[in-house]
């Protein structure tokens, strides 16, 4: 079965320093890979995607995605966290050609 | 602006009552896709539409129903069948694989 997971429900990093949400994928094909972020009582935003190509994606808000096909991993990061990133962040896959499949879910709080 | 608009924001259902959730897009997307979200469960898929009249289930469509008559429009039904109502929807749309526009969600809470 196809699957998308983020093996850490949360995340805490100190403002300024590097941050990292993780993300593995099990997907049949050459995979669509994507991240969200939520903030409360909120929708998803779209944050980047790797289709394919460049194997760092850049994305909004100074995020970058690297894509690692042999660890099968799409992993999340920035280099200087701000205060402001504090927020829940989801990994996808695309399935087929409509359908995505989402992790559970990343918790990331920044502490000033 | 284009997007996705949900309504309403909160919504309260007494037990037994039936429900219906709206969203609308002017994106002019053919796909549209009602999820639900619980607490460290990320988001579950309900139903999805590929185009207008058309629609399939998703991994948790017992106890809701939809409709496909317009391309802008996708609403959800929560019927009494659906025991576990409480949570919070999410409906978003997409055309191509470019990844999904999301509208700003409806809290559903039983009461």
């Amino acid at each position: 079965a196809q699957s998308v997971a983020q093996p850490e429900d949360q995340v805490n990093v100190a403002e300024g320093n590097p941050l990292t949400v993780k993300c593995t994928y099990s997907v049949s094909g050459n995979p669509y890979l994507f991240w969200y972020v939520q903030y409360p009582n909120r929708g998803l935003q779209f944050l980047l995607k790797y289709i394919t190509g460049d194997n760092l994606v850049k994305g909004s808000y100074g995020f970058e995605a690297e894509f690692n096909k042999s660890q099968t991993s799409f992993h999340l990061k920035k280099p200087s966290a701000l205060v402001s990133d504090s927020a829940l962040y989801f990994c996808a896959a695309l399935e087929g050609t409509y359908k995505y499949i989402f992790g559970t879910g990343t918790r990331l709080k920044v502490l000033a | 602006d284009g997007g996705i608009t949900q309504s309403p924001k909160y919504l309260f259902r007494k037990e037994g009552q039936n429900v219906t959730l709206s969203c609308e897009q002017n994106l002019n997307h053919d796909a549209m896709y009602w999820y639900r979200q619980d607490p460290g469960q990320g988001l579950r898929l309900i139903y999805y539409s590929q185009i207008v009249n058309d629609f399939q289930k998703g991994d948790i469509a017992e106890g809701y129903s939809v409709s496909r008559e317009k391309k802008e429009s996708f609403p959800l039904t929560v019927t009494s069948a659906q025991k576990n109502p409480t949570a919070f929807y999410l409906c978003a749309s997409q055309q191509g694989a470019g990844g999904y526009t999301f509208g700003s969600g409806t809290r559903l809470t039983v009461v």
